[in-house]
């Protein structure tokens, strides 16, 4: 099983919406509704902040969204705000015994 | 409110051993699978190993079999990773989390930071 495939960075100003897309296959991202989002502010623990696909966890700003297309999934932040600076990481179950992430993409609010 | 504290990190040198730990509270610990997730320096996350409620199973990354094991305490709310043959490319922060089904990674902790190096 290999990563899952995102953009290594990303951005937008203030006020604007931005996608990061994860690709994976009809093995994980494309055969299941278990797709995962986690932010990571530096320094700090991984946060849930978007769970099967397009659920939001409470506490979770509903300017975060998600969405999946095929074995793509995509999670779209609107109304970009300087604290949604950060790393985000894509995560699927792929039915096996291993956990797949992927390498992270950089949001960057300019 | 769920905690999970990792601790027992540290330095170490290249072929020794060292044992991370993980308290957890605020939940009913001997109902999820826990894992360990770990982060190199400036790099992204890698899933090291996890096991189930009873610990009948345990499954590991392929960069860690044979010398990492996983266990638990569920009368101690604990999780532990047993890490041997440590190598520089262990290092990284390790993480304790909570799965809530599905590798569903809800709960993380602070994190505690492995050094391999002489």
């Amino acid at each position: 099983q290999s990563a899952l495939t995102q953009p290594p960075s990303a951005s937008g100003s203030p006020g604007q919406s931005v996608t990061i897309s994860c690709t994976g296959t009809s093995s994980d991202v494309g055969g299941y509704n278990y797709v995962y989002w986690y932010q990571q502010h530096p320094g700090k623990a991984p946060k849930l902040m978007i769970y099967e696909v397009s659920k939001r966890p409470s506490g979770v700003p509903d300017r975060f969204s998600g969405s999946k297309s095929g074995n793509t999934a995509s999670l779209t932040v609107s109304g970009l705000q300087a604290e949604d600076e950060a790393d985000y990481y894509c995560s699927s179950f792929a039915g096996g015994t291993q956990v797949l992430f992927g390498a992270g993409t950089k949001l960057t609010v300019l | 409110e769920v905690q999970l504290v990792e601790s027992g990190g540290g330095l170490v040198q290249p072929g020794g051993s060292l044992r991370v730990s993980c308290e957890a509270s605020g939940f009913t610990f001997k109902s999820h699978w826990m894992n360990w997730v770990r982060q190199a320096p400036g790099k992204g996350l890698e899933w090291v190993a996890n096991i189930k409620q009873d610990g009948s199973e345990k499954y590991y990354v392929d960069a860690v079999k044979g010398r990492f094991t996983i266990s638990r305490d569920n009368a101690e709310s604990s999780l532990y990773l047993q890490m041997n043959s440590l190598r520089a490319e262990d290092t990284a922060m390790y993480y304790c989390v909570r799965d809530r089904g599905w590798n569903l990674f809800d709960y993380w902790g602070q994190g505690t930071l492995v050094t391999v190096s002489s």
